[in-house]
């Protein structure tokens, strides 16, 4: 069975940094890729970037381009999405998902609070 | 790149068809059959519906599906049923290897 479980929720502060994770199993996981999407409260899917975890070959969206960093870790299986330094705006549910143009399988989402 | 304009919301009785648009441009939902639409309900993670424009994946109704002309996508739900009643949302691969949203659709099951 195909799962993708993501990190759990956290609450942190302006200026502090985080990476939160993605876990893929029951597929491959080299062979597809894992997209990051923002839902900010109350408001639509935002596409944020992808990763191709078998050759770490990054792309961004504009919108997120130096905000960001997508990473991952094919030996184990994670992809990972951390800021260095988070924004009160950057308060909203991420998801992980798989596929580049299509992504037919989704994390449960991680929630990230930001608040002084 | 500008996100895909998709109505706010729709709304429609039960048995009935609806139809939601997502209108782009030729460097995205124009350029490519790359379009997918994703299926909401509160306070749970998208479900793909359709992909390359036409496509269901297994285990999607039937009673969805999606076609394009020229730079606007289009996601049809026949036979509404109350359980339809969600935010649903295309997407379009684009000219810079990125993928786009559309704003989202609140469809109401009257």
């Amino acid at each position: 069975e195909v799962q993708l479980v993501q990190s759990g929720a956290e609450v942190k502060k302006p200026g502090e940094s985080l990476k939160i994770s993605c876990k893929g199993s029951g597929y491959r996981f080299t062979n597809y890729w894992i997209a990051w999407v923002r839902q900010m409260p109350g408001k639509g899917l935002e596409w944020m970037g992808i990763i191709y975890p078998g050759d770490s070959e990054t792309r961004y969206s504009p919108s997120f381009q130096g905000h960001v960093t997508i990473s991952a870790d094919k030996s184990i299986s994670n992809a990972y999405l951390q800021w260095s330094s988070l924004k009160a705006s950057d308060t909203a549910m991420y998801y992980c998902a798989r596929g580049e143009v299509a992504s037919d399988y989704w994390g449960q989402g991680t929630l990230v609070t930001v608040s002084s | 790149q500008s996100a895909l304009t998709q109505p706010a919301s729709v709304s429609g009785s039960p048995g009935q068809s609806i139809t939601i648009s997502c209108t782009g441009s030729s460097s995205d939902v124009g350029g490519y059959n790359y379009v997918s639409w994703y299926q909401q309900h509160p306070g749970k993670a998208p479900k793909l519906m359709i992909y390359d424009v036409i496509n269901r994946p297994s285990g999607v109704s039937n009673r969805f599906s999606g076609s394009k002309s020229g730079n606007t996508a289009s996601l049809t739900i026949s036979g509404l049923q109350a359980e339809d009643e969600a935010d649903y949302y295309c997407t379009s691969y684009t000219s810079s290897s990125t993928v786009v949203f559309g704003g989202g659709t609140k469809l109401t099951v009257l």
